[in-house]
């Protein structure tokens, strides 16, 4: 089984800056992958960034990376340059071998201008 | 391109009464489909997941049921709906040994 935890209900950011967002993880599977999403107020569910657990190299996306820690279990997700619509919930979701997401109970980011 | 649907988008069902929410998947085959429940400013729990028709997982016991009846379409279900129930319901589906998740675009339910 495996369990998420995002440690910060809420979040602020001022327009232009630079936040982050943290998430650690426990599972025991070797071979899994991590994910960020955003849900704005639409509640849709987005895909921003995902990462390899096999992999070293940190995932990019633009404006999007994440800061992965395998040995200590953390995925921190950080935003550059924050836009108004970066606004949203997120949630931080591993994937194990059997490909079942388990979401933390999200952050929510508030964007100042 | 593949799309998933999702609907209807908001419901509004008395205590005690039938729930269907329909998910379709389009531009795909075989995909391994899974219905979410979200409680207000919750993150998202697992409800059942299917790799084919006819066969259903449930990860967690309640008042709700699934169906496959086609390849590309999931149904969820209740005989009689309770006020616990209330909640957003997102369908999603995944390709076959790929590790992205779509979601459609959601289901508020309301229990009176």
């Amino acid at each position: 089984a495996q369990t998420v935890t995002q440690s910060q209900p809420e979040m602020s950011v001022q327009e232009a800056e630079t936040v982050t967002l943290s998430c650690t993880y426990d599972t025991s599977e070797s071979d899994y992958y991590l994910f960020w999403y955003k849900q704005p107020p639409s509640r849709q569910m987005i895909l921003v960034i995902r990462q390899e657990a096999y992999k070293q190299q940190n995932a990019t996306e633009n404006r999007f990376s994440v800061n992965f820690q395998k040995a200590a279990k953390s995925f921190s997700l950080k935003i550059s340059d924050s836009q108004l619509g970066d606004a949203a919930m997120y949630f931080c979701a591993p994937a194990g071998a059997g490909n079942m997401l388990t979401f933390g109970g999200g952050t929510r980011l508030m964007v100042k201008p | 391109s593949q799309t998933i649907h999702q609907w209807p988008a908001t419901l509004v069902q008395p205590v005690g009464s039938p729930l269907s929410l329909e998910c379709t998947v389009e531009g795909t085959s075989n995909p391994n489909l899974y219905w979410y429940r979200q409680a207000a400013g919750r993150g998202l729990q697992l409800l059942f997941y299917s790799v084919g028709i006819g066969q259903i997982s449930s990860e967690v016991p309640q008042n709700l049921s699934a169906s496959r009846p086609q390849d590309r379409q999931f149904i969820l279900s209740s005989k009689k709906l309770l006020l616990s129930d209330s909640g957003f319901y997102l369908c999603a589906w995944r390709a076959p040994g790929a590790r992205g998740y779509t979601f459609g675009s959601g289901t508020r339910l309301t229990v009176v």
